[in-house]
Parts: structure tokens; C-alpha cells; sequence
């Protein structure tokens, strides 16, 4: 079965600190991967999308960069936080083939800027 | 531009009451609908997706049911293990990926 792991699980950070957000995914090959941010009381709201590796599209501008070294594996950084980066990030995948597959989501990491 | 408003906000039943949450959606050929729930400090769960209108799909105490313009979810004697927030969203595609479109969610709250 397939699953899906992000660490950290909470983080707190300094205004200004870099940021690296991992997501792994386990039991599928050639997934797409997605980083979601869910601002307080807000809704999900889609940052980065990978249909493979090397390969990424960006939703909205901001202050974050995301990467996928490996077939399976997602990170979401930057290079100096802002206070407005704070909230819970959420990783998640489908098959690479079949355009209405189910979206599975990981746990999620808390991120506080302070 | 793809909307999905969810209402209400909020919602507190007592143990048993049925009670539906709606979720309304403005978009240019709907591909699918997509319910979702999430406890707090988690990841959404999947529950149901739905693709075309007049589709209904059940799951224990759950109803998910579609229109041209509208989703429910129908809550038939809900559980204090009920209580969490439920999530829609509408799915479009851009440049080969899936992408889904999220409501803000309606928190709801089962009190025994």
C-alpha cells in the first residue's frame, strides 16, 4: 500500500531562517506531488505541483521554492522566511496516469515564523 | 475563475440530529468533486468523489450527493466521532497535472 510521510512535523523559525520541507511517498513510482498551505481558518491553497522529476509548476508567486530530486520525494524551502509563511503544509499525491485519481494527503507540518 | 464556497462555517448538532453541509461550485466543465474530512492537526482524509450531477455515493453515516451547482453531504444520526471539518473541492486540470480547488470547509461539531 502506498503512503505518505512530511517531516518535520512542527517547526518554529525565526523571521529570516531558511526553510526545507520534506515529503516522501512510498509503494507507487512516477507520482504527482503537490504542496498545499493551509493558512488559519482558511482553505487549502495549491503552491507547487511535480509531474516528475526536475519537473515543477508554481500556482502563485511568493517566497517559496519547491524541488523534486527523486521520483518520490518533494521539498518545499526558502531562502529567508517571512512571518507570512506561517501555517500548515500539506504534501500530497496521485498516480502519474488517469486525470480524476484521488489526491491522498500526508500529515502535514506545522510551521510558526515568529 | 474556478469558486467553491462552503456553508455554513460552522455547525454544532447534538448526537443524532441529521443535519447537510453544502458546498457550492462555479466552474467551467466540472471534471469532479471531491469530499474530504479533516481532524484538527491533520491531513484531510478522502471520503467521496463525484462526477456528474444526479451521482450520489454513501459511506456509514454519509451522503454525498451532486447538482449542476451544488454538492451535499447529508449526516444521518451523527457521532461525537463525527465531529471535524469537511472539505470540497472541484477538479480542473492545467498543464498535465490534476488541481484541486478547495472550499474553506465547515467545521462541524457533534455534542453527545
Amino acid at each position: 500500500s502506498q503512503t505518505i510521510h512530511q517531516w518535520p512535523a512542527t517547526l518554529v523559525q525565526p523571521v529570516g531562517s531558511p526553510l526545507s520541507l520534506e515529503c516522501t511517498v512510498e509503494g507507487t513510482s512516477n507520482p504527482n506531488l503537490y504542496w498545499y498551505r493551509q493558512a488559519a481558518g482558511r482553505g487549502l491553497q495549491l503552491l507547487f505541483y511535480s509531474v516528475g522529476i526536475g519537473q515543477i509548476s508554481s500556482e502563485v508567486p511568493q517566497n517559496l521554492s519547491a524541488s523534486r530530486p527523486q521520483d518520490r520525494q518533494f521539498i518545499l524551502s526558502s531562502k529567508k522566511l517571512l512571518l507570512s509563511d506561517s501555517g500548515f503544509y500539506l504534501c500530497a499525491w496521485t498516480w502519474g496516469s488517469g486525470y480524476t485519481d484521488t489526491q491522498y494527503f500526508g500529515p502535514g507540518t506545522r510551521l510558526t515564523v515568529l | 475563475e474556478d469558486q467553491v464556497t462552503q456553508s455554513p462555517e460552522a455547525l454544532r448538532l447534538q448526537e443524532g440530529e441529521s443535519s447537510s453541509l453544502n458546498c457550492s461550485y462555479t466552474v467551467s466543465g466540472l471534471r469532479g468533486l471531491f469530499w474530504y474530512r479533516q481532524d484538527p492537526g491533520k491531513g484531510p482524509e478522502f471520503l467521496f468523489t463525484l462526477y456528474s450531477a444526479g451521482e450520489e455515493k454513501e459511506k456509514e453515516r454519509l451522503k454525498a450527493t451532486l447538482t449542476k451547482k451544488e454538492s451535499f453531504l447529508h449526516i444521518t444520526a451523527p457521532k461525537p466521532e463525527d465531529s471535524a471539518t469537511y472539505l470540497c473541492a472541484v477538479l480542473r486540470f492545467s498543464q498535465g497535472a490534476q488541481k484541486l480547488v478547495f472550499g474553506q470547509g465547515t467545521r462541524l461539531t457533534i455534542n453527545p
